[in-house]
């Protein structure tokens, strides 16, 4: 049982496309998190929903639209796609959005912008 | 600006020795640090963490040192095994969010 779980894994996509990435969480948690790892490595956050409210916007080109039908799942749609949109996209949850409570990740989503 | 950094991209230990990982933070407002390990084409799992009131916290062979006033702490594996090989983030609280490092290849060699 995969219990943060995103799709695709892997997305390869022209330069001015839009595309998605989808998450699902099993775990029956409140709050669930966009982050993206860079050229350098560094896990930053995008985003983060509590019982699909918008808590934590952080400096995103709007091109980033995430978007949460219910609390079990967290989309990220991007337009207009970049090149330096390339990266791994990873989804996370946890219990609250108490920042002590652990984050549970999922196994990320490789995007590659040509 | 890279509030928290993990200047070591990769470090190699030998099977039952101890692995020291680093990680420096500038942000004197963290309050929580914790550690995480990933796998490849997996995502990162926690390991272990520390409140800021503490210097020092175990879990097995897993011990994270917390030193407020150089800004710095450090992940202990004694011994090391050959599934400790990962890549290791550290991570600080700090406004309703973590801050992640950049990671330290680790290899456990027999």
């Amino acid at each position: 049982d995969t219990a943060v779980s995103q799709t695709p894994k892997y997305l390869v996509t022209q330069m001015g496309n839009d595309k998605s990435i989808k998450c699902e969480q099993n775990l029956g948690h409140d709050t669930m998190y966009w982050y993206k790892q860079d050229s350098k490595k560094f896990l930053k956050i995008m985003f983060s929903y509590n019982n699909k409210e918008l808590i934590i916007n952080e400096t995103v080109p709007n091109r980033f639209s995430p978007k949460s039908p219910d609390k079990a799942h967290l989309n990220l749609h991007i337009n207009s796609l970049e090149l330096g949109d390339s990266a791994v996209y990873f989804c996370a949850s946890s219990p609250t959005s108490t920042s002590t409570d652990t984050q549970y990740f999922g196994p990320g989503t490789r995007l590659t912008v040509l | 600006d890279q509030q928290v950094k993990q200047n070591s991209p990769s470090l190699s230990v030998q099977e039952g020795r101890i692995s020291i990982l680093n990680c420096d933070y500038t942000n004197s407002m963290f309050d929580y640090f914790l550690w995480y390990k990933k796998y490849p084409a997996e995502g990162p799992t926690f390991l272990i963490s520390i409140s800021s009131i503490k210097d020092k916290n175990e879990d097995g062979r897993f011990t994270v040192f917390l030193n407020k006033s150089a800004k710095h702490l450090s992940l202990h594996i004694v011994p090391s095994q050959p599934g400790d090989s990962a890549v290791y983030f550290c991570a600080a609280r700090g406004a309703q969010k973590l801050v992640f490092g950049q990671g330290t290849r680790l290899t456990i060699n027999p």
